[in-house]
């Protein structure tokens, strides 16, 4: 079966430190991978997309890697801030099409 | 360009009423999925479709059914509501396979009483 699995489920980190958030798969043969962010009670804005060719992805303070061998993906936050406090999703395109959702960290920046 | 558009923002079903909740996107995208989010949960499937007139079950299928006659719309059909069925439910769209963003609408609350 094919799943895509973030650990931890919460993580509260104090102001300015640098993060990782990490998202696992378990088949390799995938199209992309994609993470969102989630603000509570609102819909899903789209942060990074990572190509199955791709080994990262960057924009901005965000920094996404891809190792597919592993079916592993981080998304590295540096210097957090309050407003990055929101729910990070992780979710994969296989090759059936399908594009599997992870069931999030939820991420708190501490003041 | 408006992306993908839910409708309605919010709706209350007795037991047993039906209801259509209706996606439209202006990107001439090929795929469209739909999902439901339960309180503290991630994303489920429900049913996605690669293409007009090509449609296939996802992980929840259950008490839903779609149609996709042409490549702006995706209805999602709910028969029979059921409290279970109370959530959150997302639409998407991307170009396709590999290379390609998928972008999301506003979602549908939705509460089965």
């Amino acid at each position: 079966k094919q799943e895509v699995t973030q650990i931890p489920a919460a993580l509260s980190v104090p102001e300015g430190e640098n993060l990782v958030l990490n998202c696992s798969f378990t088949d390799s043969a995938i199209y992309n991978l994609q993470w969102f962010r989630q603000d509570p009670g609102k819909g899903l804005t789209s942060l990074l997309l990572i190509q199955s060719s791709q080994r990262e992805q960057t924009s901005g303070r965000l920094n996404a890697s891809l190792d597919k061998s592993s079916g592993r993906s981080t998304l590295y936050i540096a210097a957090s801030q309050p407003g990055d406090s929101a729910t990070y999703l992780c979710a994969v395109v296989f090759g059936n099409e399908k594009l599997t959702f992870g069931t999030g960290t939820r991420l708190t920046i501490i003041p | 360009n408006a992306g993908v558009t839910q409708t309605p923002k919010f709706r209350i079903l007795k037991i047993g009423q039906s209801m259509t909740l209706q996606c439209t996107q202006d990107m001439n995208h090929n795929y469209m999925y739909w999902y439901r989010q339960d309180p503290g949960m991630g994303l489920k499937l429900i049913y996605y479709s690669v293409g007009a007139g090509i449609t296939d079950k996802g992980e929840v299928p259950n008490g839903y059914n779609v149609s996709r006659s042409t490549t702006e719309d995706f209805p999602l059909r709910l028969e029979l509501a059921a409290p279970s069925q109370t959530s959150v439910y997302f639409c998407a769209s991307s170009a396709g396979r590999g290379n390609t963003e998928a972008f999301f609408g506003q979602g549908t609350r939705l509460t089965v009483v």
